[in-house]
């Protein structure tokens, strides 16, 4: 069974509203999390990492107050797109890593914005 | 820096044939982890199979096996007897076991698995 699950699979929103998808770790502790973006037929590009108890790290070129990122506990990091626009559409896939093993990921949000 | 190449960009087989899929990296972190990953049209990223840096033999899932060379800083996944739920994207991606950790992809291998 999944390791690390991600809610909601799909969401359409209207322009200027605010979405915000969850990432849980289901059989492990995860100190840390990741967030990918992934646009059609391309790789997944790093947004961010998740700390629990502290600020996010954001890769270069991503707005911080664009893409809210809360790890509030061990097991559950949240990514909020804040008043989104048709260009934030895509497919948004978190991770977690298994201290003791692989990197796990969700089974992605597809994001549309209207 | 790190970087991961995989230079086929689709592939195409057909059924119970085996395939390698290649992927080559570079890296400056003298201990890294290397990765494979099947992306399915429903887009959930699934974990195939894992190589330690430091691992002197070759990582082995079931039907997937990983063909290391660390002098030539390759490691291609191969499958062997492939199935038609096979077909799907492959991402091969690495990761430095000290520091930041970040995750690395490559660009992605469609492989189409012909009946």
């Amino acid at each position: 069974g999944a390791v690390v699950s991600q809610h909601p699979s799909w969401v359409i929103c209207k322009s200027g509203t605010s979405v915000k998808i969850e990432c849980r770790s289901l059989d492990f502790q995860a100190t840390t999390m990741f967030w990918y973006r992934q646009f059609p037929k391309q790789s997944l590009m790093l947004m961010a990492t998740s700390n629990e108890g502290s600020k996010a790290t954001y890769e270069q070129g991503v707005e911080k107050d664009k893409f809210l990122i809360n790890h509030a506990s061990l097991t559950l990091s949240t990514l909020t797109v804040t008043s989104a626009h048709p260009e934030d559409s895509s497919f948004y896939i978190c991770s977690a890593r298994d201290p003791w093993g692989p990197q796990y990921f969700g089974a992605g949000t597809r994001l549309s914005v209207l | 820096a790190q970087k991961i190449t995989q230079t086929q960009p689709g592939m195409f087989v057909q059924e119970k044939e085996a395939v390698t899929l290649d992927c080559t990296y570079d890296t400056s972190d003298p201990s890294y982890g290397l990765f494979w990953y099947k992306q399915p049209s429903s887009g959930e990223m699934i974990f195939l199979i894992y190589q330690g840096s430091y691992d002197q033999q070759n990582a082995t899932e079931g039907r997937y096996s990983l063909n290391f060379q660390k002098a030539r800083k390759s490691a291609n996944l191969v499958i062997s007897a492939s199935q038609l739920g096979d077909s799907a994207m492959y991402f091969c991606a690495m990761r430095p076991l000290q520091g930041a950790q970040k995750l690395v992809f490559g660009q992605g291998t469609r492989l189409t698995i012909n009946p």
